[in-house]
């Protein structure tokens, strides 16, 4: 087995902040993904990466940032956060991008005052 | 690309009756669908992976159903206890840039169930 952290796990930022999330894997997953959940819309990708070093684009890219350090670390940056925003930012992971199972992190919330 | 609709948004049921989830998708191609379950204050939590192959599955407590001629996957819960009461999310598997495959999530079903 395996476990996914990501940190903080409550984030209050302010208008125009940079902020940036961290998530750690100990699956020895090649891929990793970061995704925003927002009530009644389910989950959306943001970026994902395949590998160390790797990063791809999701639906939901602008106004984001991605970094893979390292094959075990995935970091999203917020580049300049939005008043009133709140969110759940969920971090993910799986063994290739195919038909693999994507396995969760408990999420970081933002809140931008 | 590949669309996914998820119904009901909401659904309130009593102890031991039973429930039931649906997702549409658009894309025939998609060979792989995933049903997660998502409590309060928690993360997603995998609950049966589905290939294309297979239109019954069943689980611990509910059973998916694959209809693969209207594009539907359910996910029936046969006897609701409180315990069930979370949010559910269908997920599919779709072809995404060069890259491999991506999963497309239902909007999500918020299930209470009440003693």
């Amino acid at each position: 087995g395996g476990i996914i952290t990501q940190t903080p796990k409550f984030l209050i930022g302010q208008e125009g902040q940079k902020l940036t999330l961290k998530c750690q894997q100990n699956f020895n997953h090649d891929t990793m993904y970061w995704y925003r959940q927002d009530s009644g819309k389910g989950l959306r990708l943001i970026y994902y990466s395949i590998t160390e070093n790797d990063l791809q684009k999701g639906d939901l890219s602008e106004g984001y940032d991605a970094s893979r350090e390292k094959k075990s670390s995935f970091s999203l940056t917020v580049t300049s956060a939005q008043k009133n925003e709140m969110a759940v930012f969920l971090c993910a992971s799986s063994i290739g991008t195919r038909q693999d199972t994507q396995y969760f992190g408990p999420g970081t919330r933002l809140l931008v005052l | 690309g590949e669309q996914v609709e998820q119904r009901p948004p909401h659904l309130s049921v009593r102890e031991g009756d039973s429930a039931v989830i649906t997702c549409t998708y658009t894309d025939p191609n998609s060979y792989y669908f995933f049903w997660y379950k998502q409590e309060p204050g928690a993360s997603l939590q995998l609950l049966m992976k589905v290939f294309s192959s297979t239109e019954i599955n069943e689980g611990q407590g509910f059973t998916v159903l694959l209809n693969k001629k209207d594009k539907r996957l359910s996910l029936n819960l046969t006897a609701a206890h409180p315990g069930d009461s979370a949010a559910y999310f269908c997920a599919v598997s779709a072809r995404y840039g060069g890259s491999g495959n991506k999963l497309i999530f239902g909007t999500g079903t918020l299930l209470s169930v009440k003693p």
